[in-house]
């Protein structure tokens, strides 16, 4: 069965370093997602992308984020200058549709900020 | 703005019993509603995604039912075994694309 895939599974970085997590969401789906679980909390939504661009964002994702689709395969979420409070696990999610469709999520990256 | 709770926290049960794990939520105006499972520190996997115009929706031992009006739906799970032991999660739309996501149900069947 088809599956989204992200790396690395864990990223460790410093406070005020760039990070890039990837993601390659199911090969015929036109929708992707961010989303975060800092630990212990709900998981809350980053930034939806259709048609090579930003559909929705939420306040969270600041000019510190961006999210990119360099090719036909993977989908990338930058920040750019990371701070303690980026430390979460981070999960990229693809639908083959937008209303009536499943999304399907990816194992996810746990990012720790030191 | 959609908010999503459930209830209990955590639930505990012997093998073999069926059980029902709650999810409410605020804005009614939904296209449908899914359910996932997460294991502790892996990702989600959706469990059933139930269409607005359904009531119920099973998969295996698993059934889903959605209340629109009251702004509730269930997850049965039928004759629980250990291996189910996991934090059940429920996500409703966030009035487009998101999901909004509850804080989950923790569960665990003991032996």
């Amino acid at each position: 069965e088809p599956e989204v895939t992200q790396t690395p599974s864990h990223q460790v970085t410093q406070m005020g370093q760039e990070v890039i997590l990837r993601c390659v969401p199911i090969s015929n789906h036109l929708y992707f997602y961010w989303y975060r679980q800092i630990l212990g909390q709900k998981v809350e939504f980053l930034v939806s992308f259709y048609n090579n661009e930003i559909s929705e964002k939420s306040e969270i994702f600041d000019d510190q984020f961006s999210v990119e689709r360099p090719d036909g395969s993977n989908f990338t979420l930058k920040i750019r200058s990371t701070k303690l409070e980026d430390s979460a696990m981070y999960f990229c999610a693809s639908s083959g549709g937008q209303t009536h469709r499943p999304q399907h999520f990816g194992d996810g990256t746990r990012l720790s900020i030191l | 703005k959609q908010e999503v709770t459930q209830i209990p926290a955590a639930l505990s049960v012997p093998e073999g019993e069926n059980l029902v794990l709650n999810c409410s939520f605020t804005d009614s105006a939904i296209y449908n509603l899914q359910w996932f499972r997460q294991d502790p520190g892996k990702g989600l996997t959706s469990l059933l995604l139930i269409q607005s115009s359904q009531r119920e929706q099973t998969s295996g031992r698993l059934n889903a039912s959605l209340d629109k009006s009251s702004g509730r739906s269930t997850l049965y799970i039928a004759a629980s075994q250990p291996g189910d032991s996991a934090t059940y999660l429920c996500a409703a739309p966030g009035g487009s694309e998101k999901l909004v996501f509850g804080k989950g149900t923790k569960l665990t069947v003991n032996p």
